[in-house]
């Protein structure tokens, strides 16, 4: 168990460039959640998936964002014309998917900067 | 709307017991965890309460009362490497969680 992994750690564009984040889970773990973290505050939800499902998006997610698990493993969040207001760390954790509430665990996110 | 309520900053010494409080108004509960960050680092799970009443892992326990909306963190024996951001989260519908703003701890010699 190698814990969760996300590439790349660090990101830095131009606005209007897309960008794609990668997000490998634990493995065995069918649920994959992405969040957004800015500076001072919480992990804010975005999207989530059961196994290649995605199950329920934020209003956050605006339409210039799309988020993939085309094979219940690993997982994309893409950015389309990004702006500056996207600056932010992209966390991505993974559960077991337990009934109820069960342990997520974060990988150590991509901290992206929108010039 | 949903929201949670925890104190932004906290300083105590080393050695020290500190409590972080959290409240919590939302539309589902599922249950209450807390989380630890250091600077530039990941969330770090701590604890989780799905139940009224007290959870202890070591130096940490967590306290969550439903019927008020309220939960705690307690930290005994405080270290330096305990001086980190803290969030309590409450587990939504679909397993997503629900942080709020952290309370950052400053641990002093």
């Amino acid at each position: 168990d190698t814990g969760v992994s996300q590439n790349p750690r660090h990101k830095i564009t131009k606005r209007g460039q897309n960008v794609t984040f990668r997000c490998d889970p634990i493995s065995e773990h069918n649920r994959l959640y992405w969040y957004r973290q800015t500076l001072g505050q919480g992990p804010e939800f975005l999207t989530y998936f059961q196994n290649e499902a995605q199950l329920e998006k934020s209003r956050l997610l605006s339409d210039r964002f799309s988020a993939e698990r085309p094979k219940g493993s690993f997982s994309t969040l893409e950015i389309q014309r990004t702006e500056q207001g996207d600056s932010a760390m992209y966390l991505c954790a993974s559960s077991a998917g337990l009934a109820g509430g069960d342990t997520q665990y974060f990988g150590p996110g991509t901290r992206l900067t929108v010039l | 709307g949903q929201s949670l309520e925890q104190p932004s900053e906290v300083t105590a010494v080393e050695g020290a017991i500190v409590q972080i409080n959290c409240t919590y108004q939302t539309s589902g509960f599922y249950g209450l965890s807390w989380y630890q960050q250091h600077d530039g680092g990941a969330p770090t799970f701590l604890s989780y309460n799905a139940l009224d009443g007290l959870e202890e892992t070591g130096r940490f326990s967590s306290f969550l009362s439903r019927s008020d909306s309220y939960g705690y963190l307690l930290l005994q024996e405080l270290q330096m490497k305990d001086s980190a951001s803290y969030f309590c989260a409450v587990y939504n519908q679909g397993g997503k969680l629900i942080f709020g703003q952290g309370t950052e701890l400053s641990v002093k010699p």
